[in-house]
């Protein structure tokens, strides 16, 4: 079966410190993956989409970068946080372009401090 | 612009009470839609999608392309129904867009 792993779960950084949020799938293959900042009154944020290796789709200008390196492993990034990129992050993954459901990860709550 | 809207940040109903949380949605094309919904501490699932035509845990939501709606609806709420559900919009490209959230609480 598919499972998504996100990590760290939680993590407190200073301002200007750079960040790496890990996201991993099992049991598929090329599939594509999201990255989502999740926050109060905001609802769900897509920060981040790839439908293949080295192939990444910014959805909104930010102080985050995301990579693919391998076919089931998404890094979201930062080289020196800000205030403002304090949130719940989550990683999500599907098979068929946009019409079959979205799995996600456990997310990382990240406060920047 | 492709948007979904939840008009209710906060519901609150009495247990046996009819709920229906909004979902309105802003797109040109043919659209397919989504119910996620998140418990507290686990993490955001499916609850149901429109092109299923199915009822989960007693919910049911109808495709309004009229109204450009996607309201969720059970007739007789249940304690274990409180969560945060989102109403999502795919356009069959690669993007799945969010709402910004209803948070259901079931009163006993």
């Amino acid at each position: 079966s598919q499972t998504i792993h996100q990590w760290p779960a939680t993590l407190v950084q200073p301002v200007g410190s750079p960040l790496s949020l890990e996201c991993t799938v099992e049991g598929t293959s090329n599939p594509n993956l999201y990255w989502y900042r999740q926050a109060a009154g905001r609802g769900l944020q897509l920060l981040f989409y790839s439908v293949g290796i080295g192939q990444i789709s910014s959805e909104v200008p930010q102080n985050l970068s995301a990579s693919r390196p391998q076919d089931r492993q998404f890094i979201l990034s930062s080289k020196k946080l800000l205030l403002s990129d304090s949130g719940f992050y989550l990683c999500a993954w599907s098979v068929i372009p946009g019409s079959a459901e979205a799995f996600f990860g456990q997310g990382t709550r990240l406060t920047v401090v | 612009a492709q948007r979904v809207t939840q008009p209710e940040k906060l519901l609150s109903v009495f247990k046996g009470a009819p709920v229906e949380l909004k979902c309105n949605y802003s797109y040109s094309g043919s659209p397919e839609l989504f119910w996620y919904v998140q418990y507290s501490r686990q993490r955001l699932q499916l609850l149901l999608r429109h092109i299923s035509r199915e009822s989960i845990k007693g919910f049911t939501a109808d495709l309004n392309k009229g109204e450009t709606s996607f309201h969720l609806k059970k007739p007789f709420a249940q304690e274990e129904d409180s969560a945060m559900y989102y109403c999502a919009l795919s356009t069959g490209t690669y993007k799945y867009i969010f709402g910004t959230g209803t948070r259901l609480k079931v009163l006993a």
